[in-house]
């Protein structure tokens, strides 16, 4: 079975502050999602990193994709309320035929 | 623009009875899929399917049934409910694969007592 973990599982910080969530595997991935859920909604798409080392920025959050394709990470800077939230990160597995497996996800909670 | 459609948002059940989720989307998307998401254990792949007629098991199947009569509807049936089978089931699309971005639904909470 393969895993995606994630860490870590809780965080709450307060705003203004930066904080780093991990997801990490023993699989290959030949692409890797970042999902956002809010309460009571679906998980909507962040972005998609494909090659490896590759590092994608969307205003304060950088996201990077290891160069082995294994793992990857998401940099939020300067956090604010709005982040606040269910962070998921999903990987196509390489010789699976793009199995698409999730994370446990990161809930995020910044203070004002 | 609907998107992808959940109904119902929530939904309780006694053991034992069966009931249908429905989804919808109205992005003509050939893949859509049914995941369950548990506390702990992020998002789950019940079932899937690449177009119309064509379905096809995800990694927790059990208990579960799907059909995909037309592109747009792919209804989940329960058939005999469980407590095991408690959680929040979101329906989600994509335009052609399962490893492409894909557009979920808001989710039915399902509680079986």
């Amino acid at each position: 079975t393969q895993l995606l973990e994630q860490s870590p599982q809780f965080l709450s910080i307060q705003e203004g502050e930066n904080l780093t969530v991990y997801c990490n595997s023993s699989s290959v991935f030949s692409s890797l999602q970042w999902y956002r859920q809010e309460p009571g909604e679906g998980p909507v798409l962040l972005v998609t990193v494909v090659t490896g080392g590759e590092v994608k920025k969307l205003k304060r959050l950088t996201f990077q994709f290891g160069d082995a394709r294994k793992d990857s990470s998401l940099h939020i800077t300067a956090a604010q309320p709005g982040d606040t939230g269910l962070y998921l990160c999903a990987g196509a597995v390489s010789n699976q035929g793009g199995k698409l497996i999730f994370g446990q996800g990161t809930e995020l909670s910044v203070k004002p | 623009n609907a998107g992808v459609t959940q109904t119902p948002k929530f939904q309780v059940l006694k053991t034992g009875q069966s009931m249908t989720l429905q989804c919808a989307q109205d992005m003509n998307h050939e893949y859509m899929s049914w995941y369950r998401q548990d506390p702990g254990m992020g998002l789950r792949l019940i079932h899937y399917s690449v177009g119309a007629g064509i379905t096809d098991q995800g990694e927790v199947p059990n208990g579960y049934n799907v059909s995909r009569s037309t592109t747009e509807d792919f209804p989940l049936r329960l058939l005999s409910a469980a407590p095991s089978q408690t959680s929040v089931y979101f329906c989600a699309s994509s335009y052609s694969s399962r490893n492409e971005k894909l557009f979920f639904g808001s989710g039915t909470q399902l509680s079986v007592l």
